[in-house]
């Protein structure tokens, strides 16, 4: 069974810009999760998407946006970019949501300059 | 979601069992503790979770104290592999998808 794949791994972009990543979850699971981790914030979560409708969020300014597709796989977009935002971006995916059947993926770093 | 609190690292002897502690005194009694590791440069890993009975499987142990205040998590052997950060997560069963981690242990299993 495959693992979540995000993409692209690795991007550099420059201040003011936007930039839009993507997640494919696991076959069958309905939830994804994003986080955005550094080293001063540690991981922090972004929001959870499930069934294609937003049901977390957690307190990030609005440049940080995302969707979900009919088919689960997922997007995160930051628009207008800081170099704050660099950070190693991560999305786990399950069927519930359930915190003992999330899987991870391997993260795209996002490096800002 | 109860505060969790662990130490920021330790070390352990390859072989030996790696004993992490966590404290989460304002554990309420709908909340379960979790445990994940992150091993570098990868995505955080689900290991164990428990609400008061002292839970084992292929990975590790965790053991609760009867108050539920702390918990211990046990990797019985120590591989190199196991060098990680490890989080301990306190958090009610809602079908959310939302985890929230705190600082973790940096475990280094050493040869």
């Amino acid at each position: 069974k495959a693992g979540v794949t995000q993409t692209p791994r690795y991007l550099i972009k420059t201040r003011g810009q936007q930039v839009t990543l993507s997640c494919s979850p696991i076959s069958g699971h309905r939830s994804v999760s994003w986080y955005q981790q550094t080293p001063g914030q540690g991981l922090q979560f972004l929001f959870e998407y499930f069934s294609e409708t937003q049901r977390n969020k957690g307190n990030f300014p609005g440049r940080f946006s995302g969707r979900q597709f009919s088919n689960s796989r997922s997007e995160m977009n930051v628009s207008t970019l800081e170099l704050g935002d660099s950070a190693l971006y991560l999305c786990a995916s399950s069927v519930t949501g359930e915190a003992y059947e999330q899987y991870f993926g391997p993260g795209t770093r996002l490096t800002v300059t | 979601d109860a505060k969790t609190t662990q130490p920021p690292s330790m070390d352990c002897a390859e072989g030996r069992a790696a004993n992490l502690p966590c404290n989460h005194s304002t554990i309420s009694g709908n909340e379960y503790v979790y445990w994940y590791r992150q091993i570098h440069s990868q995505g955080p890993q689900y290991i164990i979770h428990g609400l008061k009975n002292n839970e084992t499987n292929e990975m590790a142990s965790l053991i609760i104290t009867e108050d539920r205040k702390s918990s211990t998590l046990i990797l019985p052997h120590a591989t190199l592999r196991d060098t990680a950060v490890y989080y301990c997560i306190v958090r009610v069963v809602d079908n959310t998808g939302k985890l929230i981690f705190g600082q973790g242990t940096t475990l280094q299993v050493k040869p």
